[in-house]
């Protein structure tokens, strides 16, 4: 079974352009989480997507959002990029059942914003 | 709000020494608590949980303890390998559906 995907690996972008990442979660899991890495804060929270719809979601500015299509693929957004969004971005879907013992890491993406 | 705190690295031992990585938590909301490891250039695996106090976790040879009156969930190992090398979080989780909260990470490096 293949694991969760993220795309791209790494990203280069300048203050104030937008980007978007990419997580496909394994196969029969419906819930994606996000997370952002940093050496500074560590690892915090952005939002949690189940069936398509926000359940839960972190402490971040509206410029962070995200959205979950119907084959449980999720997509994260971040507009008017600012040089304190570098990080690593890591992706984690878990099944159905709210089990946090099976959550599902990706390898991540790297944003470097210049 | 909720937090976790754990021991800032690194940690530098050798081959076969024992390993402690303190983490203490905020209880509030009787949260399950949970050992992440990251290994260079992957994402983060479960290593290890426990869901209530007195519960040990344990996979790998490491093992955790869940302490109520202490509010710690101290990693530990007997005899490391150098393949233990990686950054290791702590997280607690609150009852409901929040995202994990987690420690800022502790880099191990293990020498042979």
């Amino acid at each position: 079974k293949a694991g969760v995907t993220q795309t791209p690996r790494y990203l280069i972008k300048t203050r104030g352009q937008q980007v978007t990442l990419s997580c496909s979660p394994i196969s029969g899991h419906r819930s994606v989480s996000w997370y952002q890495q940093t050496p500074g804060q560590g690892l915090q929270f952005l939002f949690e997507y189940f069936s398509e719809t926000q359940r839960n979601k972190g402490n971040f500015p509206g410029r962070f959002s995200g959205r979950q299509f119907s084959n449980s693929r999720s997509e994260m957004n971040v507009s008017t990029l600012e040089l304190g969004d570098s990080a690593l971005y890591l992706c984690a879907s878990r099944p159905e059942s709210p089990n946090v013992e099976k959550l599902f890491f990706g390898s991540g993406t790297q944003l470097s914003v210049l | 709000g909720n937090s976790v705190t754990q021991m800032e690295g690194p940690v530098t031992l050798s081959e076969e020494a024992f390993l402690t990585i303190n983490c203490t938590y905020t209880a509030t909301g009787y949260p399950s608590l949970f050992w992440y490891v990251q290994y260079p250039g992957e994402g983060l695996q479960l290593l290890l949980k426990a869901t209530k106090a007195d519960d040990k976790g344990s996979n790998k040879g490491f093992e955790a303890t869940y302490r109520k009156e202490t509010t710690s969930f101290h990693l530990e190992k007997g005899s490391v390998q150098v393949s233990d090398s990686a950054v290791y979080f702590c997280a607690r989780q609150g009852r409901g559906a929040d995202g994990l909260t987690f420690g800022k990470g502790t880099h191990l490096i293990i020498q042979p």
